[in-house]
């Protein structure tokens, strides 16, 4: 089935230093592949998707790309701030499984000033 | 504004009452999903429902069952509740189609089960 790995965490940087979040997956057909962000307290929200190989998908400084040869969505920021401090999902869905999505199991991020 | 609601942010109930959360979409979505998430092993998908009436069990249904009777509306029922379901649990909904469209999610109810 459907799986996705995440890098362990946490993580914890300094403020404007560079972010790398790794993902990679397994998947059957070829599935969209997004990150989410949960916020202390709140629940997720989208913060950027792919849906086919070598798409970027960007949002607030974030980036990630689909690598279909590397299996990987690697979540990436050049300079992270202390409100960046989250849970980031990696997550993927198959075309033909209705929006249903497989999550990753989470890495926090604390940034501290 | 999109919007999915929870019923409760943080409940308490002792072993073996019945609970109920629920989840309210106003962005006319037919999918609706219920998660619950726990430290190191993310969100898990409990149940699904594509449609008013129509349910899909997820990857941990067990000890847990679901209701859709109106589009906007879809709850999570704990029939006997164990000190093991203490959790958060997610709501969210999406479009229904063959793409991938987005999941919005509420802001998650914390359950503790004593």
């Amino acid at each position: 089935g459907d799986s996705v790995t995440q890098m362990e965490g946490p993580v914890t940087l300094s403020e404007e230093a560079f972010l790398t979040i790794n993902c990679t997956y397994t998947a059957t057909g070829y599935p969209s592949l997004f990150w989410y962000v949960q916020y202390p307290g709140e629940g997720l929200q989208l913060l950027l998707k792919a849906t086919k190989a070598d798409d970027k998908g960007s949002n607030k400084g974030f980036e990630a790309t689909y690598r279909k040869e590397t299996t990987s969505f690697h979540l990436e920021k050049g300079s992270v701030q202390v409100s960046d401090s989250a849970v980031y999902f990696c997550a993927l869905s198959d075309p033909g499984a209705n929006s249903k999505l497989t999550f990753g199991k989470g890495i926090t991020l604390s940034v501290r000033p | 504004d999109v919007k999915v609601t929870q019923s409760s942010r943080y409940l308490v109930k002792r072993t073996g009452e019945k609970v109920f959360l629920e989840c309210v979409q106003d962005m006319d979505h037919e999918n609706m999903f219920w998660y619950r998430q726990d430290p190191g092993l993310g969100l898990r998908l409990i149940y699904f429902s594509y449609d008013v009436k129509m349910k899909e069990k997820g990857d941990i249904p067990e000890g847990y069952s679901v209701s859709r009777e109106k589009k906007e509306r879809f709850s999570l029922i704990l029939e006997s509740a164990s000190t093991n379901q203490t959790s958060m649990y997610l709501c969210a909904s999406s479009f229904r189609g063959y793409g991938s469209y987005e999941q919005y999610f509420g802001p998650g109810t914390r359950l503790t089960v004593t």
